[in-house]
């Protein structure tokens, strides 16, 4: 499998939206609503942000969201804030039991 | 509060053998699938291998040709990775994370990691 295509990095000021996208293919996300978003601050473990596409996890702040169109699924953040500086990466089922990651996108808070 | 604690990384050789572990709590263990996903230094993340709470269901990243077995030991609460023929490319942290597997296909917590160094 290979891996979903995500920009290297992004950037946002406070208060800003953003918005990163995983780019899969009609065998992965094309073909599944099956998309996940992790958080990860370095050296930490990663955390889930958004799972099915679009649903987000209890204690997880409303201003992340997740939608997909076509072959691209997509992260959105609103009302940025410091604490969201991290790398993100999007994960999505791709068939016969296995599932392929994005390469990550390090987001930067101006 | 779900808790999942690797251990067993460290330096091996080239071609040598490593069995991490992860020790959970804070839920019932038998009923979640359970995952290893690694991390190259300074790269992105790769799943591994996903095994199921029945401890019979596994499945595996094609690129790993049959070198690592995932198993678990449901009274003692705790995954494992036997890894075989190590490669220096094989270098990673490897976390295990709770898995929601069939037909959702996510990892909903994650441990912190356990690093693997393959060099001679």
């Amino acid at each position: 499998q290979s891996a979903l295509t995500q920009p290297a990095s992004v950037s946002g000021s406070p208060g800003q939206s953003i918005t990163i996208s995983c780019i899969g293919t009609s065998s992965d996300v094309g073909s599944y609503n099956l998309v996940s978003w992790y958080q990860q601050n370095p050296d930490k473990a990663p955390k889930l942000m958004i799972y099915e596409g679009s649903k987000r996890p209890s204690g997880v702040s409303n201003r992340f969201s997740g939608s997909k169109s076509g072959n691209t699924a997509s992260l959105t953040i609103s009302g940025l804030q410091a604490e969201d500086e991290a790398d993100y990466y999007c994960c999505s089922y791709a068939g016969t039991n296995t599932v392929v990651f994005g390469g990550g996108t390090k987001l930067t808070v101006l | 509060e779900v808790q999942l604690v690797e251990s067993g990384g460290g330096l091996v050789q080239p071609g040598g053998s490593l069995r991490l572990s992860c020790a959970a709590s804070g839920f019932t263990f038998s009923s979640y699938a359970m995952s290893w996903v690694r991390q190259a230094p300074g790269k992105g993340l790769e799943w591994v291998s996903v095994i199921g709470g029945d401890a019979i269901t596994t499945f595996y990243a094609d690129s790993l040709k049959g070198r690592f077995t995932i198993s678990r030991d449901h009274s003692k609460n705790t995954l494992y990775l036997q890894m075989n023929s190590l490669r220096a490319e094989d270098t990673a942290v490897y976390y295990c994370a709770k898995t929601k597997w069939t037909g959702y296909y996510f990892f909903d917590s994650w441990g912190q990691g356990t690093l693997v160094t393959v060099s001679s």
